[in-house]
């Protein structure tokens, strides 16, 4: 059972646009949402994180988004950069149980 | 600070063999976790150890294990190799919510 689903696989944006990707979660007992950014051949890194007390956050080009009533967040890049190109995963914990992870979204931006 | 390492970077075993991953946290993390990631399920969680005790544990059978030193390097562990355990595994260390990765370690099982 996927507690954390990114159901695009993939999605491709002209550079200067916005790139919306969307994440939704079932576990209610979840209360903080990170993002992460991967690149081939490298590790994941910490991109931008929120707790269930907010409903957005925002640092530079990243802003998520949280609608804690859908169970729904979405990482909005603006504008979107060729260098944004990566896989980018959505992490959802809650208290002591593990960060779960959804399988990824292949962010292509094309200049 | 150093980051995340993990030793080796690519490994090629086959069948039936049993193989070892190592990881070293950054300098004063005493939480390491491990992941598999493959193209189809993502990153999926293996477990984590804190303080040398086991403290979470994912879905995975009984031939993936792990352990922590007192300096807090961990080892993974996986025995009786199958086709299917060819993945990147990835470590991460931890003081709080956010993890830090290694650059992970490419096991291909022939």
């Amino acid at each position: 059972d996927q507690q954390v689903k990114q159901n695009s696989p993939s999605l491709s944006v002209q550079e200067g646009r916005i790139s919306i990707l969307n994440c939704d979660y079932t576990n209610s007992m979840f209360d903080y949402f990170l993002w992460y950014k991967k690149y081939p051949a490298e590790g994941p890194t910490f991109l931008i994180s929120i707790s269930s007390i907010k409903d957005k956050n925002e640092d530079g080009r990243f802003t998520v988004f949280l609608n804690k009533s859908a169970k729904h967040l979405s990482l909005h890049i603006v504008p979107s950069q060729p260098g944004d190109s990566a896989v980018y995963f959505c992490g959802s914990q809650g208290g002591s149980e593990k960060l779960v992870f959804g399988k990824g979204t292949k962010l292509t931006v094309n200049p | 600070k150093a980051g995340v390492t993990q030793t080796p970077r690519y490994l090629i075993k086959t069948r039936g063999q049993q193989v070892t991953l190592s990881c070293s946290p950054i300098s004063g993390h005493r939480s390491v976790s491990w992941y598999q990631q493959t193209p189809g399920q993502g990153l999926q969680f293996l477990f984590e150890y804190f303080s040398e005790t086991q403290r979470n544990k994912g879905n995975f059978p009984g031939r993936f294990s792990g352990r922590q030193f007192s300096n807090s390097r961990s080892e993974m562990n996986v025995s009786t190799l199958e086709l299917g355990d060819s993945a990147l595994y990835l470590c991460a260390s931890s003081t709080g919510q956010e993890q830090y990765f290694g650059p992970g370690t490419r096991l291909t099982v022939t």
